[in-house]
């Protein structure tokens, strides 16, 4: 639940490169969800990977989950100046309702 | 498809006053969460409402008050507002009962001006 108060993340990169983004979460799920925050909007759920995935891929996107490390990863290859947002992981421990946010990492991707 | 309107996008208000946020949503869904995030950090909960007449707090409730109106309407109070509360106010819906892999819908925000 202190999640949230954390400072957001800063990469910076040239379109084209690759970039991984990493999650680390301290409550017991066996589903990561990651949005994406366009500036002005509101975020918007990109791809959702469960416990016995490991990897799930969607287009550029590419998320991991390891849950022996409570870690979990996205990456975007080739990115564009359009990836530029803010990604944030998110998960809801089991019997909750509540999904708790990640402080998020602010991806700024230069043309 | 559905959407989730939220008004109004940007509130100004005098510290101490009452303020209220607004969030309309057609998708049909049971579950409405309002979220707040401060500039440059994640977000924290304030308050949900699993289905309609229920309001759960969330970690960050002190100052605010909620009210589920009807199944499609959610909207939230600052009781006194405050100059360290200016934020953005996100509101959100989801199907309930979906368990982990429930994905929220988010509305584009309102933007707290405290004076």
């Amino acid at each position: 639940s202190q999640w949230g108060e954390e400072n957001l993340q800063a990469l910076s990169i040239q379109e084209g490169e690759d970039v991984t983004m990493n999650c680390s979460y301290k409550t017991y799920t066996t589903v990561v969800q990651w949005y994406r925050q366009k500036s002005g909007k509101g975020p918007a759920l990109i791809i959702l990977i469960r416990s016995n995935e490991r990897e799930k891929r969607s287009g550029r996107l590419r998320a991991t989950l390891d849950t022996s490390s409570q870690s979990s990863s996205l990456s975007i290859t080739g990115t564009l100046a359009t990836d530029t947002a803010v990604y944030f992981c998110a998960i809801r421990s089991s019997g909750s309702w509540q999904l708790i946010f990640g402080s998020g990492t602010q991806l700024t991707v230069m043309p | 498809g559905g959407i989730i309107t939220q008004t109004p996008k940007f509130l100004i208000g005098q510290e101490g006053q009452k303020l209220t946020l607004k969030c309309q949503q057609n998708f049909n869904h049971d579950t409405m969460y309002w979220y707040r995030q401060d500039s440059g950090k994640g977000l924290r909960l304030i308050y949900y409402s699993i289905t309609e007449n229920d309001l759960q707090k969330g970690d960050l409730s002190e100052g605010y008050d909620a009210s589920r109106e009807k199944k499609s309407s959610f909207s939230l109070t600052v009781t006194s507002a405050q100059k360290n509360e200016m934020a953005v106010f996100l509101c959100a819906s989801s199907i309930a009962g979906l368990g982990p892999s429930g994905q929220l819908y988010f509305g584009e925000g309102s933007k707290l001006t405290v004076l």
